[in-house]
């Protein structure tokens, strides 16, 4: 049982566009919602986070949106570089992120 | 400062051998996580651990034993190896305030 689904799984976006990744959970237990960026060939690395009590955080161009009710969190990358190509990954946890459930994943292309 | 150490990087085993993917970090968290990486799955939880002495199963622990002697490692150990375990590994060690994860570089491992 996926708990965590993420949509799309693959996605190709021209430089200087937005690329919009979603997930939806059902654990009402989750209380942490990261997203990790991975390289080929590298680990996950944490891009940005967000908690349920806030319905949007932005770090430069990255924006988490979260909506509780619905229980979906979406990424979204303002002005896409072709050095975001990588996989991004949602997730989500009861308290600390030692026991993080993943989405499955959304490769990025950014086109020139 | 090298964050978090996963050896081996690659590796091939003959079903039923057993072996130990290594992990270390030197931040001083005390929390530690395991997790397998297939396509199209996402990353999923193998086992934990909050401290040490103290670990606890994932989402998928069947074929895998942890032990946390110290707080700087935290080895997977699989009994008897089998196709099914073939994956990419990855080792994430979690910092104090329990919300940031650093992963490691990986072990590419095969089962043949």
């Amino acid at each position: 049982q996926q708990q965590v689904k993420q949509s799309p799984q693959s996605l190709i976006v021209q430089k200087g566009g937005i690329s919009i990744i979603n997930c939806a959970y059902e654990n009402t237990a989750f209380d942490y919602f990261p997203w990790y960026q991975q390289f080929p060939g590298k680990g996950p690395a944490l891009l940005i986070a967000i908690r349920p009590d806030v319905s949007e955080k932005k770090e430069g161009r990255f924006t988490i949106s979260f909506n509780k009710s619905a229980k979906q969190f979406s990424l979204h990358i303002m002005d896409s570089q072709p050095g975001d190509s990588a996989t991004y990954f949602c997730a989500a946890s009861p308290g600390t992120a030692s026991k993080l459930t993943f989405g499955t994943g959304t490769r990025l292309q950014v086109t020139l | 400062n090298a964050g978090v150490t996963q050896t081996p990087k690659f590796q091939v085993l003959k079903t039923g051998q057993s072996m130990t993917l290594q992990c270390a970090q030197d931040m001083n968290h005390e929390y530690m996580s395991w997790y397998r990486q297939d396509p199209g799955m996402g990353l999923r939880l193998i086992h934990y651990s909050v401290g040490a002495g103290i670990t606890d199963q994932g989402e998928v622990p069947n074929g895998y034993n942890v032990s946390r002697s110290t707080t700087e490692d935290f080895p997977l150990r699989l009994l008897s190896a089998a196709p099914s375990q073939t994956s990419v590994y990855f080792c994430a060690s979690i910092n104090p305030s329990g919300r940031r994860a650093f992963f490691g570089q990986g072990t590419r491992l095969t089962v043949v």
